[in-house]
C-alpha cells in the first residue's frame, strides 16, 4: 500500500537554527513530491520535486528529491518564528495523492 | 484506525449533470475541510465545516458548489451543473476537535473529477 511518512513529527527550536525536514514514501508510478506549509487553513504550496538531486531553492527554504532511496528533506535555515507551522508532504502518483502525517514545527524566540 | 476516507476516487461527469464527493473523517474527528487542487497548482481551501455547521466557506464559488457534514454519515460537497472547468482533485482533510493553530489536518487520498 502507497504511504508517506514525515519525520520528526513534532519539532522545536530557537529563532537561528536550521532545521531538517524528512519525507519517505513507498508509492507506485510516483510523478511528484510535493512540500506544503500548513498554517491556519489552506496549506501554503512551497516546493514540487520531479526529478533526483537537483535541488529548489526558496529564500531561507530549500528541498531536495532522491528518488532512488525514496526521500525528501525540507531544509530551513535562520528560522523565525513565523516559520512555525505544520509542514505537509505529498506525493503525488499519477492516480491520486498521498499526503503525510506532517511535521509541526516550534520557532521559540 | 482508518485514515481520512474520499469516495469516489474518480467520478466522470458530463456538463451539465452533479457531481456528489463524499468524505468521511477519521474516527473522532469533527471537523473536516474541503479542497480544490487544480493541475501544476497548490491546494485552495474551499469549505471548512464541523458537524452540522459551516464554519468558513470563504474558497467556495458563489453559485453550483455547497457542502454539507451532517450530523450522521459523511461530508459531502456538491456540484450541480458541472462545467470543464470544475474538472480537478478534492480532497478532503479532517482534524480533532481540539483549539489552536494549525491543527494537524489528514487528508484523504482525493476524488478526481473529469467533465466532459
Amino acid at each position: 500500500e502507497d504511504k508517506v511518512v514525515q519525520s520528526p513529527l513534532s519539532l522545536v527550536v530557537h529563532e537561528g537554527d536550521t532545521v531538517t525536514l524528512n519525507c519517505s514514501y513507498e508509492v507506485t508510478n510516483f510523478r511528484s513530491l510535493l512540500w506544503y506549509k500548513q498554517e491556519k487553513k489552506a496549506p501554503t504550496f512551497l516546493f514540487m520535486l520531479t526529478s533526483s538531486g537537483i535541488e529548489k531553492k526558496s529564500g531561507r527554504l530549500s528541498s531536495i528529491l532522491d528518488k532512488k532511496e525514496l526521500f525528501s528533506i525540507l531544509n530551513i535555515t535562520a528560522t523565525q518564528t513565523g516559520d512555525s507551522a505544520v509542514y505537509l508532504c505529498a506525493v503525488d502518483n499519477n492516480n491520486d495523492m498521498r499526503f503525510g502525517a506532517g511535521t509541526r514545527l516550534t520557532v521559540k524566540p | 484506525n482508518a485514515g481520512v476516507m474520499q469516495n469516489p476516487r474518480h467520478l466522470v461527469r458530463r456538463r451539465g449533470q452533479e457531481a456528489r464527493l463524499r468524505c468521511s473523517p477519521m474516527k473522532g474527528h469533527s471537523h473536516v475541510y474541503w479542497y480544490r487542487q487544480l493541475p501544476e497548482e497548490g491546494l485552495k481551501f474551499m469549505v471548512y465545516l464541523q458537524k452540522e455547521n459551516i464554519i468558513d466557506e470563504s474558497g467556495m464559488p458563489k453559485e453550483r458548489f455547497s457542502a454539507e457534514f451532517p450530523k450522521e454519515g459523511p461530508s459531502i460537497l456538491r456540484i450541480q451543473q458541472v462545467v470543464r472547468g470544475d474538472s480537478a482533485a478534492y480532497f478532503c482533510a479532517s482534524s480533532p476537535p481540539i483549539a489552536g493553530v494549525g491543527e494537524t489536518q489528514y487528508f484523504g487520498p482525493g476524488t478526481r473529477l473529469l467533465v466532459l
